[in-house]
Parts: structure tokens; sequence; C-alpha cells
């Protein structure tokens, strides 16, 4: 069965520093989502991308994080400036369609900041 | 920020019986919900999902029941087994500015017992 696929699965970083979390659609889906889990907490919204643009953003998402799909396969996200909050985990997500379609997620990547 | 609430953290139910797990929420424009379970270390996988135009969705042993009027849903699994273990996520979303984005709960913890 098609998968969404996440590496790393755990990433340490210092504070300060840039990470970039990586993510395999599964190949046929058109919208491609990053949601994350502080320690205790929801899961929550951070992006929506489609059609090589982002469609809709959490105000989590704020300036220091950013999205890309480098190539046909890969959905990217990069947080240009780890701070201590930014700690969690960090599910991707893909579906067919936009709204009313089943977003299929991958395991997570466990982010640490130090 | 509670538009989706599970109030109850853990659910503990005998092998075989029922298990019910409720969901209610508060912004009345949701109108697409799923249920997602989660086993530790995995991302959440979908379960069964339910349009506010029904108010129930059977699949197998589990069945979705939305009541709109009391802005609830539940999720019975019958007969739970042993695998069912796992938390279990309510997720809806709005038709507003055409939004992909789902807000979860926060989980409810089942356990079923053999």
């Amino acid at each position: 069965e098609p998968e969404v696929t996440q590496t790393p699965s755990h990433q340490v970083t210092q504070m300060g520093q840039e990470v970039i979390l990586r993510c395999v659609p599964i190949s046929n889906h058109l919208y491609f989502y990053w949601y994350r889990q502080i320690l205790g907490q929801k899961v929550e919204f951070l992006v929506s991308f489609y059609n090589n643009e982002i469609s809709e953003k959490s105000e989590i998402f704020d300036d220091q994080f950013s999205v890309e799909r480098p190539d046909g396969s890969n959905f990217t996200l990069k947080i240009r400036s780890t701070k201590l909050e930014d700690s969690a985990m960090y599910f991707c997500a893909s579906s067919e369609g936009g709204r009313g379609n089943i977003q299929y997620f991958g395991a997570g990547t466990r982010l640490s900041v130090l | 920020d509670q538009q989706v609430k599970q109030n109850s953290p853990s659910l503990s139910v005998q092998e075989g019986r029922i298990s019910i797990l409720n969901c209610d929420y508060t912004n009345s424009m949701f109108d697409y919900f799923l249920w997602y379970k989660k086993y530790p270390a995995e991302g959440p996988t979908f379960l069964i999902s339910i349009s506010s135009i029904k108010d129930k969705n059977e699949d197998g042993r589990f069945t979705v029941f939305l009541n709109k009027s009391a802005k609830h849903l539940s999720l019975h699994i019958v007969p739970s087994q042993p695998g069912d273990s796992a938390v279990y996520f309510c997720a809806a979303s709005s038709p507003q500015g055409g939004s992909e984005k789902l807000v979860f709960g926060k989980g409810t913890k089942l356990t079923v017992n053999p």
C-alpha cells in the first residue's frame, strides 16, 4: 500500500541552526501538508501546498518556515533558525484532492532543539 | 482555541465489548469529519470519515455518528479488539475560504483489555 515517508525519524539540532525535514508524499497525490504536534498537545496545521505554491498557512508558519517541492517526489519543510519551542513531532501528509479528500500521514520526524 | 474537543483523555474497555469515543466541536461551519488512530512512533492513520449531509457512516467494526444539532460525533467500535488499542483523534474541516486544513482534537487513548 502506498505510504507517505518522512526522513529523518529523529533530528537533533542546536538552537539557531537550520533544519530541513523531508517527505515523500504518495505518488499520485497533488496536495501536501505539514502538521506538528508538541508533546502533550494537539496536532496543529502548519501549511498546505498545491500546484507548487502555498495554498494556506497557519499563524505558526512564520517567516522562519518555508516549504518546497524541489523535484517531482520530495516535499520539504525548512526551519531557518530553530528555537527551543520548535521541538515537536512534525507530520507530513498528502491527499489526492483538496477539501473532502482523506489526508494520509507519514510517521513523523521528531525534532529536538537543544 | 479548542474548536474540536475530546474530553476523555483515556478509555478502557474489555475485548469484545463496544468502545465509544466522543468528540464535540464548536465551529458550526465544520462539514467534514474524520477519525484517525495513532500507534506509538507512527503517524495518524485514517479510519473513517463522515460528511455533514449524513448522520451515520459504517465501515466494518467502525461506525461514526454525527449529531449536527448537538455538534457532537462519536466513533463506535464493535467488537473491540486488543489491536484497537491506540490514540484516536477526531478531526474536522470547514469550507471557509476553501481551506483544506484539518483541526484536530487532543485525542483519546483507548486500551482494549484481553
